[in-house]
């Protein structure tokens, strides 16, 4: 079955400190991965995104995801963060057959002090 | 650039009364999912729809329904409602004719069962 593990469940930072947050899946198969960013009070927004080709995978706002296939990894990283980073991270996968559904991880909850 | 609209945005019912959430995808879009987060928990897939039809299911509960209509917009259709249903429900479009399978979340719709 199709899972998806993110590491750590609050990550607290200072501003401009590095930021990489765990993300491994769980899938018999070909995925696309993705990673959404929930500020406060709103909606899921997509960070960036991997479906194939070059590995490393540049979103918004500075951030970046590596997909790692031997070790079924897609962590999240970004130089350094800002105050206005403080949000929910959610890393999600969805296979390329079998359906339409995505599955989301446990999310991680980032909060950078300024 | 036209974004995916739920309404309402915010419903307060009572137990056992029913509710009705309405999702508007992008333009275009074929594809609509269904996602419920309840407080502090991540997205949990409950239904999918693609050119009208049910594409998928997740841990949809009997008592709620969905459907496509033409337009693409989609409904979940929510009935005996229980305290537990009390979550964030988002909606999320996407395009077969594009590569890969985005989603594009919409604002969500926060609904509060007393």
């Amino acid at each position: 079955a199709q899972s998806v593990s993110q590491h750590n469940h609050h990550v607290i930072l200072s501003e401009a400190a590095s930021l990489e947050l765990g993300c491994n899946y769980s899938y018999g198969g070909t995925v696309n991965l993705f990673w959404y960013v929930q500020y406060p009070g709103q909606h899921l927004q997509l960070l960036l995104k991997y479906f194939s080709g070059d590995p490393l995978v540049k979103g918004i706002k500075g951030f970046e995801a590596e997909f790692i296939k031997s070790k079924f990894s897609f962590n999240l990283r970004k130089p350094s963060v800002q105050w206005s980073d403080t949000a929910e991270y959610f890393c999600a996968v969805k296979g390329v057959t079998g359906g339409f559904k995505t599955i989301f991880g446990a999310g991680t909850r980032l909060f950078v002090k300024a | 650039a036209a974004g995916v609209i739920q309404s309402p945005r915010h419903l307060i019912k009572e137990k056992r009364e029913t509710a009705t959430l309405k999702c508007y995808p992008i333009p275009r879009h074929d594809t609509v999912y269904w996602y419920q987060q309840g407080p502090g928990q991540d997205p949990q897939f409950l239904i999918s729809f693609y050119e009208k039809m049910q594409s998928d299911k997740g841990s949809i509960p009997d008592r709620f329904s969905a459907q496509q209509f033409s337009d693409y917009h989609s409904e979940l259709n929510m009935s005996s409602l229980e305290l537990g249903d009390s979550a964030l429900y988002f909606c999320a479009s996407s395009s077969s004719a594009g590569v890969g399978d985005t989603q594009y979340f919409g604002p969500g719709t926060r609904l509060t069962v007393l």
